[in-house]
């Protein structure tokens, strides 16, 4: 019973493709993120959703565009790929978006842009 | 300035002694603390938060708070080698910012 599951675990494809990775919780949160995390393991967030809403936004290319169907997924599409967007990208859950929640991660996707 | 820094590290300790990671950050209004591990391939996972200054306490680990400072540490007391990982910060203020982490190793 996986709370946050995010799929594929890696993904490997080459520059200028278009890939998707989705992300489900079961956990009952209202708030969904996109995390990436850089070969330096420093962990940036890139979008948050509360109930379907956008609510953060953080400065990341327009390729990237998340969509949110219901609020127990979250998913990611990345269009053009580029050698740069090479991570491990997280999916994150949290009850509300007030302070003093904390998130719940999935397992991360390895994207190898070649 | 970065939102969070912390001691970059590596951070290496003998088994039993205790491993001190200390975190600042820039937002003055922020109001809740987190300390997540991470073990190597693997995600984050939540191992204390604090929102008041002072020490919180759980199990071996310790969270310190001092808002006046901009300072948050987590001491692990009595470290074991399953505490190898890197110790991720995280502050929140409208959005959850993480420091860069600290990889401690736990020497046998």
């Amino acid at each position: 019973d996986t709370a946050v599951s995010q799929t594929p675990k890696y993904l490997v494809t080459q520059m200028g493709n278009d890939k998707s990775i989705k992300c489900e919780q079961n956990l009952g949160h209202d708030t969904m993120y996109w995390y990436k995390q850089d070969s330096k393991k420093f962990l940036k967030i890139m979008f948050s959703y509360n109930n379907k809403e956008l609510i953060i936004n953080e400065t990341v290319p327009n390729r990237f565009s998340p969509k949110s169907p219901d609020k127990a997924h979250l998913n990611l599409h990345i269009n053009s790929l580029e050698l740069g967007d090479s991570a491990v990208y997280f999916c994150a859950s949290s009850q509300g978006t007030g302070y003093n929640s904390p998130l719940h991660f999935g397992n991360g996707t390895r994207l190898t842009v070649t | 300035q970065k939102e969070v820094e912390q001691n970059s590290g590596p951070l290496s300790v003998p088994e039993g002694a205790i491993a001190s990671l200390n975190c600042t950050y820039s937002d003055r209004g922020s109001q809740s603390f987190f300390w997540y591990r991470q073990y190597s391939g693997k995600s984050p996972e939540l191992i204390m938060f604090i929102y008041s200054n002072g020490d919180k306490e759980d199990g071996r680990f310790t969270a310190q708070l001092n808002k006046a400072s901009q300072y948050v540490s987590l001491l692990i007391r009595d470290s074991q080698p399953s505490d190898s990982a890197t110790y991720l910060c995280a502050v929140n203020d409208y959005k959850l910012s993480f420091g860069a982490g600290t990889t401690v190793t736990v020497r046998a």
